[in-house]
């Protein structure tokens, strides 16, 4: 069956450095998110994009953040100068249904645990 | 505006019993879904039902949606100890690309 496969699954790093979390998508896909969950709360949408642009975006996912598709299977997050709050779980997630990505099944990743000292 | 607020926000039960959770959300919707996440994993999606369905089944699952008192529920019937995950409702609107999770309950499922 076809998954969302996310590298690396556990990534530490220091405060101040760039961060790249990568993901494969579902090949067919069309939509593709990311979520990030601080330990134990919820899960917290960041960014949408489709046709190679971003879609939407929370007030989470500013300036530090950007997200690439670089060759049409990967789909990466950067942080750019990451923080002590930056510290979670990001989900990568991919839509293939639904009228302009609304109202279709996520397909999540396992998720790359972040942890910034 | 935080959507999808469920209830409650943990839940112990027995196996063999049911497990009920409740979902409320503020504004209109398209859609809502329920997903599943077991300790440390993805989140898994289990039922969709559309604003103009008022319940839907699938397996042990049975989904209700009000739409008038802007709420969901999500029951397991005959729980087993695998059903031991976190369960978030997730809803969609008209005029956004993104599903927008509620804070999730924890089922606890004790053999």
């Amino acid at each position: 069956e076809p998954e969302v496969t996310q590298t690396p699954s556990h990534q530490v790093t220091q405060m101040g450095q760039e961060v790249i979390l990568r993901c494969v998508p579902i090949s067919n896909h069309l939509y593709f998110y990311w979520y990030r969950q601080i330990l134990g709360q919820k899960v917290e949408f960041l960014v949408s994009f489709y046709n190679n642009e971003i879609s939407e975006k929370s007030e989470i996912f500013d300036d530090q953040f950007s997200v690439e598709r670089p060759d049409g299977s990967n789909f990466t997050l950067k942080i750019r100068s990451t923080k002590l709050e930056d510290s979670a779980m990001y989900f990568c997630a991919s839509s293939g249904r639904g009228a302009l990505g609304r109202g279709g099944e996520l397909f999540f990743g396992e998720g790359s645990r972040l942890t910034v000292l | 505006s935080q959507q999808g607020e469920e209830d409650p926000q943990a839940l112990s039960i027995q196996e063999g019993e049911n497990a009920t959770m409740n979902c409320s959300y503020k504004t209109s919707i398209n859609n809502l879904q329920w997903y599943r996440q077991n300790s440390g994993r993805g989140l898994v999606h289990l039922i969709l039902i559309r604003s103009n369905e008022r319940e839907k089944h699938s397996g042990r699952l049975r989904v209700t949606l009000d739409t008038s008192k802007k709420s969901s529920s999500l029951l397991i019937t005959a729980s087993r100890a695998a059903d031991t995950a976190s369960y978030f409702c997730a809803t969609d609107h008209y005029s956004s690309y993104k599903l927008i999770f509620g804070s999730g309950t924890r089922l606890l499922v004790r053999p």
